[in-house]
């Protein structure tokens, strides 16, 4: 079975700072690991993915996150945030063949303060 | 090219009525997922078709809930005696492949369903 855990529900910055949301997976299988974000009143959009390539893996809008299968960690980052970086951040995790579903977290809402 | 279409974007109906939503996959994307999604269970997984077969429909919560693919590409989802507890936003994706896996999902906008 797989799973992700985002701790906490809400994150706020302030533009320019710093973004951090971290993602947690348990996999019995080596895993894929995605990032979605979800504008208001909008579908899912992927920010990036980790298919077992590079373990730095680089998305759009500048985002990035790093596999660490030490830690199984999937964590997002940005290095400064934008006011149009407001959405909610799903983090998600799937397997291979018949197991290709995504297994989402709960999301985190990112709020920018001007 | 085209997205994932769906159809209807919003349906409201009467507990108790039976539903259908449509969901166009993009051309040519052989795997095509049903997902719900609502405040208090976030996002869900339902059903899973590769091609016309499901090789998973774990994600169904009742025998109320079933769903078909024809042709490799328009699915239907079908949820008979609608419940309030059925009402969510329904989310399809479609994507290449199957086999080594990772492949993106591409979403569609969803069906917002609402019973009163």
């Amino acid at each position: 079975a797989q799973s992700v855990t985002q701790l906490g529900s809400h994150v706020s910055v302030s533009e320019g700072a710093l973004v951090l949301l971290r993602c947690n997976y348990s996999s019995s299988v080596p895993p894929y690991l995605f990032w979605y974000v979800q504008y208001p009143n909008q579908g899912l959009q992927l920010l990036l993915k980790y298919t077992s390539a590079a373990t730095l893996v680089k998305g759009i809008n500048g985002f990035e996150a790093e596999f660490k299968k030490s830690e199984t960690s999937f964590h997002l980052t940005k290095p400064s945030a934008h006011m149009s970086d407001a959405a909610e951040y799903f983090c998600a995790v799937s397997g291979t063949g018949a197991n290709s579903k995504l297994t989402f977290g709960k999301g985190i809402t990112l709020s920018v303060r001007p | 090219g085209a997205g994932v279409s769906q159809s209807p974007s919003n349906k409201v109906t009467e507990k108790g009525k039976d539903v259908e939503l449509r969901c166009d996959p993009i051309s040519g994307h052989t795997a095509l997922y049903w997902y719900r999604q609502s405040l208090g269970q976030g996002l869900e997984f339902l059903i899973y078709f590769q091609g016309n077969s499901a090789p998973d429909k774990s994600g169904l919560p009742s025998d109320r809930f079933s769903a078909e693919r024809t042709g490799g590409s328009v699915s239907t989802l079908t949820i008979q005696r609608t419940q309030q507890e059925d009402s969510a936003v329904y989310l399809c994706a479609s994507s290449f492949g199957y086999g080594r896996g990772g492949f993106e999902q591409f979403f569609g906008p969803g069906t917002r369903l609402t019973v009163l």
